[in-house]
């Protein structure tokens, strides 16, 4: 069973704060994803990455994508209380696109 | 930009009866996805679908599952003899070609199993 493990689980910072949050495997994927989740709403995508080593921003948030393929980290800068939500990792298999393996998330509260 | 929209938002059910589960992908994909997400769990895959016929299903999609597209526009997932353990957010999900493409997801609907 492929597994993504996200860490830590819930997090917990004032405006301002910088963070990290990870997802990681054993397995290799050909490519791996970022979503946002809010309540009530389904996954919304902020990043895909395919290459080892990867980097990608998105304003204040970077992504990297470890260079084996196995492990990712998501960045924030300066969080702000908009920025407060569930973050997704997933990944497609190596070879298999059609479906999407899933971490169970890292839940952020940013306080004003 | 554009949505999947899914209907109903909320399905409160007995065990033991048939639930319709309703989406309309975005117009021009191609390819169709149902996931479901219990609570505090992992979101799960369940099922895609590609050319009118299932491409790939997971082991929680049994016979008492299936879809279908009976119109070009909606993209239906059935239950047919619901279970206090289908109880859960059913997200649809449609992106418009392979690889690494963007996957849109609907706002879900929340089925609960009484």
């Amino acid at each position: 069973t492929q597994l993504l493990e996200q860490s830590p689980q819930f997090l917990s910072i004032q405006e301002g704060e910088n963070l990290t949050v990870y997802c990681n495997s054993s397995s290799v994927f050909s490519s791996l994803q970022w979503y946002r989740q809010e309540p009530g709403e389904g996954p919304v995508l902020l990043v895909t990455v395919v290459t080892g080593g990867e980097v990608k921003k998105l304003k204040r948030l970077t992504f990297q994508f470890g260079d084996a393929r196995k492990d990712s980290s998501l960045h924030i800068t300066a969080a702000q209380p908009g920025d407060t939500g569930l973050y997704l990792c997933a990944a497609h298999n190596a070879g298999n696109n059609r479906k999407l393996i899933w971490g169970l998330g890292t839940s952020l509260a940013v306080n004003p | 930009e554009p949505e999947v929209t899914q209907t109903p938002s909320h399905q409160v059910t007995q065990m033991g009866q048939e639930v319709i589960l309703r989406c309309v992908p975005i117009s021009n994909h191609l390819y169709f996805y149902w996931y479901r997400q219990i609570l505090g769990q992992k979101v799960e895959f369940l099922v895609s679908f590609y050319n009118n016929e299932i491409s790939e299903k997971s082991e929680i999609f049994d016979d008492q599952f299936s879809v279908e597209r009976p119109d070009g526009s909606n993209f239906t997932l059935k239950i047919r003899s619901t279970k206090l353990e289908d109880s859960a957010m059913y997200f649809c999900a449609s992106r418009q070609g392979q690889g690494t493409e963007k996957l849109f997801f609907g706002s879900g609907t929340q089925l609960s199993v009484l």
